[in-house]
């Protein structure tokens, strides 16, 4: 199985920060790398999928870039409900693992 | 409006068969180019994507669990099922059914059930 690990595992802000998050896979996947939310409580929410692409509905302060191996989620101006904790996951074989997760708290 | 609901028992005994039921409403399990999932999260840990089936019937699962793991889907119930064989407490956790969306060549988790919390104890 490809191997996602994030960093940092957690992290502190404040409300309008920059956030970058950063996500490494074992090996080359191209764009295959989706971003999640999760909140306590909630079903996880899909970000950004293929890397960059933004989901319908999610703000524009949320972006992705990368491919290969490195992959980068910014938060442009962190908002009160923006924190939670992040995962990648990749999708480039059938066998979708997740990171460890990023928690971004206060 | 896609729903996806999971079911089944909150307590198994140790060694015992965990099975999930999760049931889909406002689309076809059969539908081309879709694959539904399970997905997990122990306590305090992070999501662990433990299978998969594709709308053909194909079937999809973590390396650390194959020995373990059966997903299975019913068409006529509209419905997909997971079986964990010989619990025990390390797979104590949330389990949530999802389905893998795709745009182009791009898949990715899009709907999420609520999750069930399953807990292994004697």
């Amino acid at each position: 199985d490809i191997q996602m690990t994030q960093s940092p595992s957690s992290l502190s802000a404040s409300v309008g920060d920059r956030v970058t998050i950063t996500c490494r896979a074992s090996q080359s996947i191209n764009k295959y790398l989706n971003w999640y939310q999760h909140k306590p409580g909630k079903a996880p929410k899909l970000l950004i999928y293929a890397a960059s692409s933004l989901q319908s509905g999610v703000p524009s302060r949320f972006s992705g870039s990368g491919s290969g191996t490195d992959f980068t989620l910014t938060i442009s101006s962190l908002q009160p409900e923006d924190f939670a904790t992040y995962y990648c996951q990749q999708s480039y074989r059938t066998s979708w693992t997740f990171g460890q997760g990023t928690k971004v708290e206060i | 409006q896609l729903q996806l609901q999971e079911s089944g028992p909150g307590l198994v005994k140790p060694s015992e068969t965990l099975s999930l039921t999760c049931t889909v409403s406002g689309a076809s399990i059969s539908s081309s180019s879709y694959y539904w999932g399970w997905i997990r999260q122990p306590p305090g840990k992070g999501l662990e994507w433990i299978g998969s089936i594709s709308y053909s019937g194909h079937t999809y699962y973590i390396s650390s669990l194959k020995s373990r793991v059966t997903v299975s889907g019913d068409t006529p119930k509209n419905q997909f099922s997971l079986q964990l064989s010989s619990v025990s407490a390390a797979d104590t956790a949330v389990y949530y059914c999802a389905r893998h969306g795709y745009s182009d060549n791009w898949y990715f988790l899009d709907y999420w059930g609520q999750g069930t919390l399953v807990t292994v104890s004697s």
